[in-house]
């Protein structure tokens, strides 16, 4: 079945550049998600990328897609204390454009001053 | 405008007991989703509905009921809840597919 990795923890510095990586198996995912949980929240969409983009810059964000290797990146560039926060990676299953979603493990962040 | 509301906020339940968790939202969209999210884990969809009327079952939906009462609301019950089903419970809705909003969750405990 469908299965998304990703690395548990980060630490960083605060203003160096944060990169989150992320494994999935599904190949006909149409999109690729990228979403933010701080503590005690929900989930807000940072970004997300169609599958047939390699890249996809958003302000300091930047997402990278390896379709061949199911490798999906997210670069936070100049980290901020207030980046600190779970990452989760996502993809779409099944079929028919539903929004059902196969999210990964998350990513703590933790950004240092 | 207040997005993706959800109720309650925490609940504690015994085995066997059953309950109704409320999910709202105000931005007309046609599709509803409901999530668990357990330790250390990712989300995991437990219904979703496209549009009122509709319901489909997601990843993990043994255990639940779904009611899509009208456009704005999107109810999840549990029949006979089990220790297994402490989680948080997340409710999301969306116009189009791309873009979920999530409500600030449910947190539920069962003894």
């Amino acid at each position: 079945g469908e299965d998304v990795e990703q690395s548990l923890f980060l630490s960083v510095r605060e203003g160096d550049s944060s990169v989150i990586n992320c494994t999935y198996t599904d190949s006909s995912s149409t999109y690729l998600y990228w979403y933010k949980q701080e503590p005690g929240a929900g989930l807000q969409l940072l970004t997300y990328i169609f599958s047939n983009m390699d890249m996809k810059q958003d302000q300091r964000l930047t997402v990278l897609l390896n379709k061949k290797d199911k490798h999906l990146s997210l670069r936070i560039a100049d980290t901020q204390t207030g980046d600190s926060a779970i990452y989760f990676c996502a993809e779409e299953f099944g079929s028919g454009n539903t929004g059902k979603l196969i999210f990964g493990q998350g990513t703590t962040l933790q950004v240092k001053p | 405008n207040a997005g993706v509301t959800q109720t309650p906020k925490f609940q504690v339940l015994k085995t066997g007991q059953s309950m109704t968790l409320q999910c709202a939202q105000d931005m007309n969209h046609n599709s509803m989703y409901w999530y668990r999210q357990d330790p250390g884990m990712g989300l995991r969809l437990i219904y979703y509905s496209a549009s009122e009327g509709t319901t489909d079952k997601g990843e993990v939906p043994n255990g639940y009921n779904v009611s899509r009462l009208n456009k704005r609301e999107f109810s999840l019950r549990l029949e006979s809840a089990a220790p297994s089903q402490t989680s948080v419970y997340f409710c999301a809705s969306s116009l189009r597919a791309q873009e979920q909003f999530f409500g600030p969750g449910t947190r539920l405990t069962v003894l």
